[in-house]
Parts: structure tokens; C-alpha cells; sequence
């Protein structure tokens, strides 16, 4: 099946530092969604974006629909041991359905 | 407020057995969605409810997947004379709106 392009694909980084991530689609999306999912569970929506330039803050979690409604974006600053997992950005394009992307396993140093 | 249920958490089944797994959705959601995620992969859509009525199935549900939601509460996914490549995670959504869907913690299914 369809799924959105996800960059980084995996990404280790040190404890306090600041992560981006990525996600492009070829087609453009009404609404798109953030989630985190841990080994073993389900996934956790982390953030919702409904409009074209749309900024949005979750704690330390920032998100950003691009303005060309085919991609967006993921921050997480001052990354701590339990951010360790894998994102995953879904897109909406008007309908119920969401495509989801490949995901960004990421791993924190201590 | 109880998040979505999903039963049971693991699955292991022989070849060509039957299997049905129980999704309880969040209370006041009408809309109710099955997701099925490999290993390495996103979820990937399977089939959507809106109360009882099933109104889409992926092309992913083949004839051996049959799903239902009688009244409109708890939904049911059965996978007929299973099949090695049915391993996986099957997860269960729900949300009030067609926004944001919220995860169960998914059935995970080993066929062996």
C-alpha cells in the first residue's frame, strides 16, 4: 500500500539535543497528524494540523503543515531517554482515511 | 475516560485456522476504523465504520477478512483459514470526528 516518505528513517542523537524531522507526500493533504508508538503498542497522536502553515505545540513537540500541503514537519527539543520510539506522520487528504508514513525510529544517548 | 481496548493483546494460531479479535472503541465514537501494520512499516488501512455501517474496505481485505460492527459499539475483525502472511499488527481506531483517530494498543498475530 501507499506510504508517505519519512527523513530521517532512524536517527541516534544525545540526551538535550533538538530533533526534525520530516515527512513529504506527492499529494496534498487537508489534515495531518503526528504519533509516537513504542515496541508492542499502539500508536500515541502526539499533535493534529489542519490548515497550510499551521504551527502547533505540544509541550516540547512543535509541528508544522507545509505550506504546499504535501509535507510536514517534527521538533522535539531538549530530546530526553523517553522520547526513544518511532514517529509517524499521517496524512488526510479530505476523506476518513489516513495514509501513514514509514517512520522515524529514534534513539536517545544518555 | 477508558481509551480504545483491544482484544487479545497476542495471537499465536496454526495455518488455516480461524481468528477473531475484539475492538472496543472509545464511548461517545461513532466512527471506527482497522489498521494493519508489519514490522518496519506504518499502519496501513483496512476497513472504516461510521456507526454499524462499514462504508470502505481496502483492497488490502481480502475475501478472508470479514469485519463487523452491530450496533455500533464494539467491532469485530475475523481472518479466515489464516495464512503466514496474515502475521502482523492489527490495530483498531476510533474518533468522534473524521480528524483524529485514536489507537488502540493492537492484537499482535502470529500465524505459524
Amino acid at each position: 500500500g501507499q506510504q508517505l516518505n519519512q527523513s530521517p528513517q532512524s536517527m541516534f542523537i544525545q540526551e538535550g539535543e533538538d530533533v526534525s524531522m520530516n515527512c513529504t507526500s506527492s499529494s496534498i493533504f487537508n489534515t495531518w497528524l503526528w504519533y509516537k508508538q513504542d515496541p508492542g503498542e499502539g500508536p500515541v497522536l502526539l499533535i493534529a494540523l489542519y490548515k497550510a502553515g499551521e504551527l502547533t505545540s505540544n509541550g516540547r513537540l512543535t509541528a508544522q503543515f507545509g505550506i504546499t500541503r504535501k509535507d510536514s514537519f517534527l521538533n522535539i527539543s531538549a530530546s530526553i531517554p523517553s522520547d526513544v520510539g518511532i514517529y509517524f506522520c499521517a496524512g488526510q487528504d479530505g476523506t476518513y482515511k489516513y495514509i501513514f508514513g514509514t517512520g522515524t525510529r529514534l534513539k536517545v544517548l544518555a | 475516560d477508558t481509551g480504545v481496548s483491544q482484544d487479545p493483546r497476542h495471537k499465536i494460531t496454526k495455518r488455516g485456522q480461524n481468528v477473531t479479535f475484539r475492538c472496543d472503541p472509545i464511548s461517545e465514537h461513532n466512527r471506527l476504523y482497522w489498521y494493519r501494520q508489519t514490522l518496519g512499516q506504518g499502519p496501513e488501512f483496512l476497513t472504516y465504520f461510521q456507526n454499524e455501517a462499514q462504508l470502505e474496505k481496502s483492497r488490502l481485505l481480502s475475501d478472508r477478512f470479514s469485519a463487523e460492527r452491530p450496533k455500533g459499539s464494539f467491532s469485530t475483525l475475523e481472518i479466515q483459514r489464516t495464512e503466514q502472511g496474515d502475521s502482523a499488527m492489527y490495530l483498531c481506531a476510533s474518533s468522534l470526528t473524521t480528524y483524529e483517530q485514536y489507537f488502540g494498543p493492537g492484537t499482535r498475530l502470529t500465524v505459524t
